[in-house]
């Protein structure tokens, strides 16, 4: 069966760190890419995805991620994060069949 | 421009009742629609997916059930809810794109007491 592990639950940061939230999924066919992000209070956006072409794709608020077919990973990054960044953070794969599943969620905490 | 209504928004059933929470988008045709439980720790799971009218994939054996009598609607039953139904349920929606991102409820936060 399909599934999306992300590794690590909790993260705690402080500003200007770089982050790097894992993901890897299993399937074996082709597959969309994305990751979410969830403010508190807030409903789940889109920060990124990846369809095809370029592996390594750009999102909204400086956040970058890279495909690697090979690792079956779609690991989320940002050079310096902020404080405004605390949220949890969603990886999900959609395979042939319009079936979306969703990681675990990891918690960034980001301290002033 | 398209939106999707979730509701209720809180719900309150004691065990064995039944449940219906029903999903409706706007503004667009033949969605994908979804039905995912969130649950701390656990992120979404998802529980239901349609691609079109009476199609329905189930994806967690468990005591509910999903129905989609119209393209734009999308309803999440149990004939008798347990206490383990207690959650939060996102219904969400995407258009025909493998590509297109989930757009989603507002929830709704059920307590089986």
């Amino acid at each position: 069966a399909q599934s999306v592990s992300q590794h690590n639950h909790h993260v705690i940061l402080s500003e200007a760190a770089s982050l790097e939230l894992g993901c890897n999924y299993s399937y074996g066919g082709t597959v969309n890419l994305f990751w979410y992000v969830q403010y508190p209070g807030q409903h789940l956006q889109l920060l990124l995805k990846y369809f095809s072409g370029d592996p390594l794709v750009k999102g909204i608020k400086g956040f970058e991620a890279e495909f690697i077919k090979s690792k079956f990973s779609f690991n989320l990054r940002k050079p310096s994060v902020q404080w405004s960044d605390t949220a949890e953070y969603f990886c999900a794969v959609t395979t042939g069949g319009f079936k979306t599943i969703f990681g675990a969620g990891t918690r960034l905490f980001v301290k002033a | 421009s398209q939106t999707i209504h979730q509701w209720p928004a809180t719900l309150v059933q004691p065990v064995g009742s039944p449940l219906s929470l029903e999903c409706t988008v706007e503004g667009t045709s033949n969605p994908n629609l979804y039905w995912y439980r969130q649950a701390a720790g656990r992120g979404l799971q998802l529980l239901f997916y349609s691609v079109g009218i009476g199609q329905i994939s189930s994806e967690v054996p468990q005591n509910l059930s999903a129905s989609r009598p119209q393209d734009r609607q999308f309803i999440l039953s149990s004939k008798k809810l347990l206490l383990s139904d207690s959650g939060f349920y996102l219904c969400a929606w995407r258009g025909a794109g493998l590509n297109e991102k989930l757009f989603f409820g507002s929830g709704t936060q059920l307590s089986v007491l």
